[in-house]
Order: structure tokens, then C-alpha cells, then sequence
């Protein structure tokens, strides 16, 4: 199985921020990758796909890159609804998987 | 609009069984691959597994942990995904979320819309 390692797994920051997470598979996937935000007691909410393709309605502070075995989801610019856990997740092959998570709190 | 109702879910003892739904509408249910994915309480999320659509023969993939165990079906005629859930593992418990699958290419293999989720819980 792929293995996704984010870093950090917790991050505290500022409002008009910019933070970086990354997720780096065990092995290649290309640039098959896909990050999501959750919020507490909700269902997570799609942000990037292929690795850089922002989901449509999803804020441009937003932005992936990457490929192969390090990618990166960068947030220009805090906003109070961006605090949250983010997780990355490979599309590239069976099993699907997951990182462990990244919780983004407020400093 | 895209919505996925997820029900079924309870708490049941370990060995026990659980049938858990997921209702689809605002778009074109037959046509899209969908999956199941589960968080445990105060973890990660885990995928739990895939059905493919009538073009691709509904099969289906899992996660090892599970398989054998859980078994997704669906019934396009009704819009509606199913997650048979057997010999039930304390391991099991967790919110379970249908999702649906952007496209049946790699490149469109990740979970675009999800929803609300069902707790299973797994106690004596």
C-alpha cells in the first residue's frame, strides 16, 4: 500500500498567513493526488485534484503542486474558515489512502 | 444539486451485522463509480472501498482490512448505494460516508462530493 506522510500534523497560524502542508507518498503517483478540508462534525469538502486543480466554487488562495513522491497545499492567505484539518489522498492506485492529517489552528 | 443521505447506522454488537444506505440524487447516479469511507472517532480518514458502475460490470475493490466482511452493492433503480456490514469488529466503528467518484480514470479517481455521514458504533 501507498503511504501518505503529511507534515506537519499540526500547524497554528495567523490570520493573512500563508502556510504550506505537505504529503509525500511512500512511492510515485504521478501527479494523482487529492487534498480536502474537514471541519469538525462535518463531512470533508474536496479542494484540489490532480495534484494543482483547484475544485470548482473552492477559494484561489488555494493551490496544490507537486508530483511523483512530494506534493504541497498552500493557503496564500489565512481567513477565519479556513481553520480546519486537511488530508491528502492518492488516486493513483488500490488501496486509496489517506494521509494522517493536518489540523490548522488559530495562533 | 448533488446530495447523498447516508442511514443505517447504529450500534451493534461485535460479530453482528449492519446494512447501511446512501440515497443520491442531482445527478446521473448510474453513471459514476461511488465509495465508502470511514472515520473512526478522533482518526483519520480511511477509504473502505469502491463499486464501479454497470459499464464496468459493478465490481467492486476494498480495503484489506475489511475484506471479506463488508460488501458494497448498489441499485441504480433506486439511486441507492449499500454497505452490508458482517461479522462486525470494534475496529468497524466509526462515521461512514458514501461518496461519489469524479470519473472512472485515474486522473478522476477521487471522492468529489460526500455525504453526511452514519455513525456505526460496536459494543457489548
Amino acid at each position: 500500500d501507498i503511504q501518505l506522510t503529511q507534515s506537519p500534523s499540526f500547524l497554528s497560524a495567523s490570520l493573512g498567513d500563508r502556510v504550506t502542508i505537505t504529503c509525500r507518498p511512500s512511492q510515485g503517483i504521478s501527479s494523482y493526488l487529492a487534498w480536502y478540508q474537514q471541519k469538525p462534525g462535518k463531512a470533508p469538502k474536496l479542494l484540489i485534484y490532480t495534484a494543482s486543480t483547484l475544485q470548482s466554487g473552492v477559494p484561489s488562495r488555494f493551490s496544490g503542486s507537486g508530483s511523483g513522491t512530494e506534493f504541497t497545499l498552500t493557503i496564500s492567505s489565512l481567513q477565519p474558515d479556513d481553520f480546519a484539518t486537511y488530508y491528502c489522498q492518492q488516486h493513483y492506485t488500490y488501496p486509496i489512502t489517506f494521509g494522517q492529517g493536518t489540523r490548522l489552528e488559530i495562533k | 444539486e448533488v446530495q447523498l443521505v447516508e442511514s443505517g447506522g447504529g450500534l451493534v454488537q461485535p460479530g453482528g451485522s449492519l446494512r447501511l444506505s446512501c440515497a443520491a440524487s442531482g445527478y446521473t447516479f448510474s453513471d459514476h463509480y461511488m465509495d465508502w469511507v470511514r472515520q473512526a472517532p478522533g482518526k483519520g480518514l480511511e477509504w473502505v472501498g469502491r463499486i464501479r458502475n454497470k459499464a464496468n460490470s459493478y465490481t467492486t475493490e476494498y480495503a484489506a482490512s475489511v475484506k471479506g466482511r463488508l460488501t458494497i452493492s448498489r441499485d441504480d433503480s433506486k439511486n441507492s448505494l449499500y454497505l452490508q456490514m458482517n461479522s462486525l469488529i470494534t475496529e468497524d466503528a466509526a462515521v461512514y460516508y458514501c461518496t461519489t467518484v469524479r470519473d472512472s480514470s485515474w486522473s478522476g479517481s477521487y471522492s468529489e462530493y460526500w455525504g453526511q455521514g452514519t455513525l456505526v458504533a460496536v459494543s457489548s
